[in-house]
């Protein structure tokens, strides 16, 4: 079993839907939780960092962290056709350690 | 700007030869790490590195080794190379002390025939 699950998709939501992404961890041990968004053929960058449980807001994106159920969740209100990209999961058991990656799900936001 | 420049973007190679990818990077970080990525596995770390002359297997290392001879570059040697080994690899970087913001490179996709 993978340390962190992340469903595939692809996602496919029309122009102006939110987008409701998620990731399940197993290792009790992670305290900090990133999302990164990848575009394709191109390299990962980071979209959202989160500390222990709680939610984060920037813009249109909201990160939540639930670390009894040990479930995060990535939501994307008004989505965008920019939006389409494969987001990926990833976190670590403190500031400084190597990164676990979920797989990514593929989101498509159709206009 | 600074930025991160891997090379090549593309390559394909026979089983058994040596491939050599390299990475370069010019924000002076002194953590830099090596993934692949191959659908249904997302990233997997092969190898990383804090710093000149240091360097750490990842999960996925067998068949790769790394060294580390300056700062800005971390280049990854596929010994001999294998058709598992077909896949995009992605080199980052980040920070010292943090490894949570990574900067990707925009990746090279490897052929193995």
């Amino acid at each position: 079993q993978k340390e962190v699950e992340q469903d595939p998709g692809p996602l496919s939501v029309p122009e102006g839907a939110i987008v409701s992404l998620n990731c399940t961890y197993s290792n009790s041990a992670f305290q900090y939780f990133m999302w990164y968004r990848q575009y394709s053929r191109k390299g990962p960058e980071l979209l959202m960092y989160t500390y222990s449980s709680g939610n984060k807001e920037d813009g249109r994106f909201t990160a939540q962290v639930d670390k009894s159920s040990k479930y995060i969740s990535l939501f994307i209100r008004d989505s965008q056709p920019s939006d389409s990209a494969t987001y990926l999961c990833a976190m670590n058991k403190a500031a400084g350690n190597k990164l676990t990656f979920g797989g990514g799900t593929r989101v498509l936001v159709k206009p | 700007d600074a930025e991160i420049t891997q090379s090549p973007r593309h390559k394909i190679t026979e089983t058994g030869r040596q491939v050599t990818l390299a990475c370069h990077q010019t924000w002076n970080h002194n953590n830099m790490f090596w993934y692949r990525q191959d659908l249904g596995h997302g990233l997997r770390l092969i190898h990383y590195s804090y710093g000149v002359h240091d360097t750490n297997k990842g999960e996925v290392s067998d068949g790769y080794s790394v060294s580390r001879s300056n700062t800005e570059d971390l280049p990854l040697t596929l010994e001999s190379a294998a058709s598992s080994q077909t896949s995009v690899y992605f080199c980052a970087s980040s920070e010292s002390g943090s490894t949570d913001t990574q900067y990707f490179g925009p990746g090279t996709r490897l052929t193995v025939l």
